[in-house]
């Protein structure tokens, strides 16, 4: 079964630094999703992107979030300034079709953020 | 933020046992999910339904739209260890953005 991978698996960073994480998801599919998951919390919904731009986000996806697919392959999460909040798991997801709409939706195995 | 809640938050059954775990909420969904995730990983799809009153089968596993669509559950038929994990209903109004429940974290003991 095709998979959707990221990297790293876990990042620790200093509050205050910038963090990129990185996702490949899966060749064919159009539409790229990031959520996290504070420990003990419910998975979150981030941002949504297809054709190269934003489609929709999240109150948490402030202007400290921002994302890119720079290279047709990569889909890039970057946190411009960290702070202890953001210490979470990061899941990218990617699907063919709008995932709602029967379209199956997979998930990476998560990048476990640690900001110190 | 739609909430959605999951019940039980816990539970823990023989192998071979049936289970019903619920999802309710009081928005309605124009699509729901059904994910089981396991420790350090991240959530795999089981289904989506988007009718009300929609009923569908995964092998052992029974899922149902509510026909309100504003609630689901998820039957598990003779339970066996391999079903123990963590399983989150989601809900879209949009198709874009998905509200995840808490889940319940289901233990099948052999």
């Amino acid at each position: 079964e095709p998979e959707v991978t990221q990297t790293p698996s876990h990042q620790v960073t200093q509050m205050g630094q910038e963090v990129i994480l990185r996702c490949v998801p899966i060749s064919n599919h159009l539409y790229f999703y990031w959520y996290r998951q504070i420990l003990g919390q419910k998975v979150e919904f981030l941002v949504s992107f297809y054709n190269n731009e934003i489609s929709e986000k999240s109150e948490i996806f402030d202007d400290q979030f921002s994302v890119e697919r720079p290279d047709g392959s990569n889909f890039t999460l970057k946190i411009r300034s960290t702070k202890l909040e953001d210490s979470a798991m990061y899941f990218c997801a990617s699907s063919e079709g709008m995932a709602g709409l029967n379209e199956k939706l997979f998930f990476g195995s998560g990048t476990q953020l640690s900001v110190l | 933020t739609q909430l959605l809640e999951q019940s039980p938050q816990f539970l823990s059954i023989q192998e071979g046992e049936n289970l019903t775990v619920y999802c309710n909420s009081s928005s309605v969904f124009s699509s729901l999910q059904w994910y089981r995730q396991e420790p350090g990983e991240g959530p795999v799809l089981l289904v989506t339904v988007v009718t009300g009153g929609e009923v569908k089968k995964l092998k052992r596993l029974t899922f149902q739209f509510g026909d309100a669509r504003k609630d689901s559950s998820l039957h598990i038929t003779a339970a066996q260890p391999g079903d123990t994990g963590l399983y989150l209903c989601a809900g879209s109004n949009n198709f874009n953005k998905f509200y995840f429940g808490s889940g319940t974290k289901l233990n099948v003991k052999p």
